[in-house]
């Protein structure tokens, strides 16, 4: 079966734009949850979503948010992008959450 | 939140057996705890999971302690693919520490 797609893999932005980035979680899977992974800090989580609702949420500015539709996928948004937005973002979508999750390979995104 | 603590860093020689303590004292009766790896430039990968009795699969072999709070992560034999930082998760939390890196020696 197919796994957990993100797009695009790589991007380029300038400080002050926004951008979206994009997940398709597992078909089945209903929980949605992104991450941001830098060198400096690690794993870092942003939120989760289950149907279209937002159940957790990390320790992220405003700046960044997101959402899930009907089908499951899921979309990331960063606006006013700052140079220490450049990070790899992960999705991860599980069917329940003692199952585990599943990651996606990643969106690479950096800001100049 | 529950935390979890592991070493930073391990090292093994390749061929031999290689064990990775994680601590997760206040993990809840409920949870699974979750063993996970990241290579390079990759998003992380399940490993293995239990709830309270040792577990084995394909890649791995995960011994639970009794009490739960803790739990070792068991690679039979190292390969220099086994290279990577090793992640241990309860199942309801979202925060994953830092890992273990892993460096396998030819």
């Amino acid at each position: 079966k197919a796994g957990v797609t993100q797009t695009p893999r790589y991007l380029i932005k300038t400080r002050g734009q926004q951008v979206t980035l994009s997940c398709s979680p597992i078909s089945g899977h209903r929980s949605v949850s992104w991450y941001q992974q830098t060198p400096g800090q690690g794993l870092q989580f942003l939120f989760e979503y289950f149907s279209e609702t937002q159940r957790n949420k990390g320790n992220f500015p405003g700046r960044f948010s997101g959402r899930q539709f009907s089908n499951s996928r899921s979309e990331m948004n960063v606006s006013t992008l700052e140079l220490g937005d450049s990070a790899l973002y992960l999705c991860a979508s599980s069917l329940r959450q003692s199952y585990g999750y599943t990651f996606g390979s990643g969106t690479r995104l950096t800001v100049v | 939140d529950a935390k979890t603590t592991q070493p930073n860093s391990m090292e093994s020689n390749e061929e031999e057996p290689v064990h990775l303590p994680c601590n997760h004292s206040t993990i809840s009766g409920t949870d699974y705890i979750h063993w996970y790896r990241q290579l390079p430039s990759q998003g992380p990968e399940y490993v293995i999971h239990g709830l309270t009795s040792n577990v084995n699969n394909r890649m791995a072999s995960l011994a639970i302690a009794e009490d739960r709070k803790s739990s070792t992560l068991i690679l039979h034999r190292a390969t220099l693919r086994d290279a990577a930082v090793y992640y241990c998760i309860p199942s309801n939390q979202f925060y994953f520490g830092t890992g273990t890196s892993l460096t396998v020696i030819p």
